[in-house]
């Protein structure tokens, strides 16, 4: 079945240091969510990427979906304490909108003020 | 109010006991599903539904089983709960189309 392997899977930064989170599948997917948890919280939304290549911004954060959709990353640049938690990515396979999401195991990230 | 609520939040049960989790939303998403969270293992799919006669079974199905009562509601129950099913239970739902997912706060089972 369908795989989706995320590392690292914990990263401690300074504060102001930048991050990344990398996810690969071993499908094609149609497309890819990122999603992120605060300690002690559930999973939230932050963004969908569906085109080949595709890159979105949202005020520091970069979502990059690779040229043959089968990896992504999210990259946090100057991160602050109000961005920890665990970001997780979720790929949905390819032939239609029925397939379920595969859920990477998450990367924990934890700011040091 | 919330859109997706589960209960309980919280439940302490022992060994062989039937549990109950129950999910209601209301933002009358067609989609529903219940995933099961542990450290390090990140969210594994144990079942979901498309509506309320389409029940599939997931990654983690064994142990567990499921009643789409209503398009509101969805339910996980552990027929006999066992010591290896104590994590943090998380109820999802979405509009379908390859839309996001709404995550329910969570219910923290623990077997005794």
């Amino acid at each position: 079945g369908q795989q989706v392997m995320q590392i690292p899977q914990y990263q401690h930064v300074q504060e102001g240091e930048d991050f990344t989170t990398y996810c690969n599948s071993s499908t094609t997917l149609s497309n890819i969510q990122w999603y992120k948890q605060r300690p002690g919280g559930h999973p939230v939304f932050l963004i969908q990427l569906v085109k080949s290549g595709e890159v979105k911004k949202q005020k520091r954060l970069t979502f990059q979906f690779g040229e043959a959709k089968k990896n992504s990353s999210l990259h946090i640049t100057a991160t602050q304490t109000t961005v920890v938690g665990t970001y997780f990515c979720a790929g949905r396979g390819g032939g239609g909108s029925n397939y379920k999401l595969t859920f990477g195991k998450g990367t924990l990230l934890t700011v040091n003020p | 109010d919330a859109d997706v609520t589960q209960t309980p939040r919280n439940r302490i049960t022992k060994t062989g006991k039937r549990i109950m989790l129950e999910c209601s939303q209301t933002k009358g998403h067609d989609r529903m599903y219940w995933y099961r969270q542990d450290p390090g293992l990140g969210l594994r799919l144990i079942y979901y539904s498309f509506d309320v006669k389409d029940i599939n079974k997931g990654e983690i199905s064994d142990g567990y089983s499921v009643s789409r009562q209503a398009q509101a509601k969805f339910s996980l129950s552990l027929e006999s709960a066992i010591p290896n099913q104590t994590a943090l239970y998380f109820c999802a739902t979405c509009m379908g189309g390859g839309s996001e997912q709404f995550f329910g706060p969570g219910t923290r089972l623990t077997v005794l």
